[in-house]
Order: structure tokens, then C-alpha cells, then sequence
């Protein structure tokens, strides 16, 4: 069982705002930054948001993610059939560890 | 173009060694934090350990500590990984990974390798 918890599944019709939790505590998303990666199926993991709330270059503003306390959400605006993938939320613990959270498998229905 | 590739994977039996290897190019390889993480068989993702740029500061998740090492060859612009003891829940796909910055005290990854299937098994 992860230390960071997502919902294991989320679900949407193209057009839709989903959004995807993660909760932590107070000595990782608490006191660090908190990443998200999309996952497509058989493909390396990508990084979709950085430091909370940042865009790499080349993600969609479509993707957007926030943080409070302990919990942070990834937001996926205006759905697309391609935006079908498993994502993962991932922060730093003050333990000196990596965490990611268990990945949330989204698909547009 | 930032490239990761990995090689060294395969199989080996419970107890085993096996040694992975990331050559790097396309960036200053010695100015970047770099890990690896893996994913079991239709599981999720795993931090596995990071090494800061210059390889002084090395971290390692509590599953592996004490059984991997990791390094780097700044002359080679090359990450390793030396696995011993392996057992069969080290089973996975490895992948390394570039950190955005210097930072080894993070999980912000902004290049990742293809992945190397690493099977333990007798």
C-alpha cells in the first residue's frame, strides 16, 4: 500500500473536468513539492506537472494541478480519448524517499 | 536530444547479481540528480534510489538499501545500478531517470529510459 493515496480509477466523457487526489502527510506532500506523471500504456512515464502547479513545455494547459496541506489534485480539463492513461502522483518524504502514490487508471468512457 | 538508455536486464536467480546501466546524452550529465525507478508487473511505480550530480550524496529506498548500489561515471555520462541479493519481488521494469535539476532530495523526473525487464526467478 502506497504512502501517498490515489482512487484507483476515475472515469469521463471527452469534454469533461476530471480530477484525480492525492493524500500524503504532513512529511511529504506537507513539506514538499508534488509531481504528477501520465503513463501511457507501454510507454515510460512522462512528467506532466512539476512543483505542484508547473507545466513542462509541451503539456496542454488542459492538465493543471494544485496543492493544500497534505493533498494535492490533478486536474484534466476539456477530456480527450488520448488523455486514457495511468497517472501517478509523486513527492519527496522527509524519511530521505522517493514516494509515488499508487496511479490512478483513467479512462475516457 | 536528451536520450536515456538502458541495458543490462535479464534473468537471474533468487540470491543473484545483475548490474544495470543509463548512457546518457545530449545534456551535461554531471549537472543532473539522477534515479532509478521501477514497476513491477501491473503495478505501479517504485522510487528505487538517486544520486546527486558530482555521485557524493546517494539515497535509497528502504526495500533495496543495503543490496543496490548506485553510481556514476561523469567520464562516460553513464548511471549504474548493482543489484545483489536479488529476491523475487525485484522483479520489474527499471527505468532511469533524469532530474529537472540537481536536486537528489526530490522525484521530479523530466527524462526517462525505455525501461529494462529485470526477472528474478529460479
Amino acid at each position: 500500500q502506497s504512502v501517498l493515496t490515489q482512487p484507483p480509477s476515475a472515469s469521463g466523457t471527452p469534454g469533461q473536468r476530471v480530477t484525480i487526489s492525492c493524500s500524503g502527510s504532513s512529511s511529504n506532500i506537507g513539506s514538499n513539492t508534488v509531481n504528477w506523471y501520465q503513463q501511457l500504456p507501454g510507454a515510460a512515464p512522462k512528467l506532466l506537472i512539476y512543483s505542484n502547479n508547473q507545466r513542462p513545455s509541451g503539456v496542454p494547459d488542459r492538465f493543471s494541478g494544485s496543492k493544500s496541506g497534505t493533498s494535492a489534485s490533478l486536474a484534466i480539463s476539456g477530456l480527450q480519448s488520448e488523455d486514457e492513461a495511468d497517472y501517478y502522483c509523486a513527492a519527496w518524504d522527509d524519511s530521505l524517499n522517493g514516494l509515488f502514490g499508487g496511479g490512478t487508471k483513467l479512462t475516457v468512457l | 536530444e536528451v536520450q536515456l538508455v538502458e541495458s543490462g536486464g535479464g534473468l537471474v536467480q533468487p540470491g543473484g547479481s545483475l548490474r544495470l546501466s543509463c548512457a546518457t546524452s545530449g545534456f551535461t550529465f554531471s549537472s543532473y540528480a539522477m534515479s532509478w525507478v521501477r514497476q513491477a508487473p501491473g503495478k505501479g511505480l517504485e522510487w528505487v534510489s538517486g544520486i546527486s550530480g558530482s555521485g557524493g550524496t546517494t539515497y535509497y529506498a528502504d526495500s533495496v538499501k543495503g543490496r543496490f548500489t548506485i553510481s556514476r561515471d561523469n567520464s562516460k555520462n553513464t548511471l549504474y545500478l548493482q543489484m545483489n541479493s536479488l529476491r523475487a519481488e525485484d522483479t520489474a521494469v527499471y527505468y532511469c531517470a533524469k532530474g529537472k535539476g540537481n536536486m537528489v532530495r526530490g522525484v521530479t523526473f523530466d527524462y526517462w529510459g525505455q525501461g529494462n525487464l529485470v526477472s528474478v526467478s529460479s
